[in-house]
């Protein structure tokens, strides 16, 4: 069964550092979601994309963030400038027939 | 503003007892409710959504609009039900998920 993939598992950065987190969405599927869960809260929605567009960000979605689907496969979530308060375990999502399916996360410790 | 509550961060429940884990949310449209569940060190994997009215691994839920509520049931539980549950929520029309903070539901041997 086809599966979402994220790499790395887990990240470590310097703070001021930008980090690219990568996804690998299912196939033939056209919606995409980042979500994240800082240790010991909730998972919270922090944007969606949909025909190389964003279709709803949150307000934690700001300019040091960014999406792109570079090459038809990946979906990638930029962090240009990272902050301790990034720390957190970040989860793509891809979407068919209103489900959405989610990968195994990236750990994000910013030091 | 779109919200799920589940009270209970931690339940227990012995072998071969029923279980249900609360969710109530608040919203004023049409929502589609989710129940979603990780295993130790697996990700989040759908369970049930109230519109399929299905029964998956003998988990049923209940859409309760009167009581704002999406409780999950099962009615004895097994070892394996040993996981974190979310419930999550997502308006007609929207497409961001909202969850609850999630229950940790241990089943003791």
């Amino acid at each position: 069964e086809p599966e979402v993939t994220q790499t790395p598992s887990h990240q470590v950065t310097q703070m001021g550092q930008e980090v690219i987190l990568r996804c690998v969405p299912i196939s033939n599927h056209l919606y995409f979601y980042w979500y994240r869960q800082i240790l010991g809260q909730k998972v919270e929605f922090l944007v969606s994309f949909y025909n190389n567009e964003i279709s709803e960000k949150s307000e934690i979605f700001d300019d040091q963030f960014s999406v792109e689907r570079p090459d038809g496969s990946n979906f990638t979530l930029k962090i240009r400038s990272t902050k301790l308060e990034d720390s957190a375990m970040y989860f793509c999502a891809s979407m068919a027939e209103r489900t959405q399916y989610f990968g195994p996360g990236t750990r994000l410790t910013v030091l | 503003a779109q919200r799920v509550t589940q009270p209970e961060k931690l339940l227990s429940v012995f072998k071969g007892a029923p279980v249900e884990l609360k969710c109530n949310y608040s919203y004023s449209g049409s929502p589609e409710l989710f129940w979603y569940v990780q295993y130790s060190r697996q990700r989040l994997q759908l369970l049930l959504r109230h519109i399929s009215r299905e029964s998956i691994k003998g988990f049923t839920a209940d859409l309760n609009k009167g009581e704002t509520s999406f409780h999950l049931k099962k009615p004895f539980a097994q070892e394996e039900d040993s996981a974190m549950y979310y419930c999550a929520l997502r308006n007609f029309g929207n497409e961001k998920l909202t969850f609850g903070t999630g229950t940790r539901l241990t089943i003791i041997p």
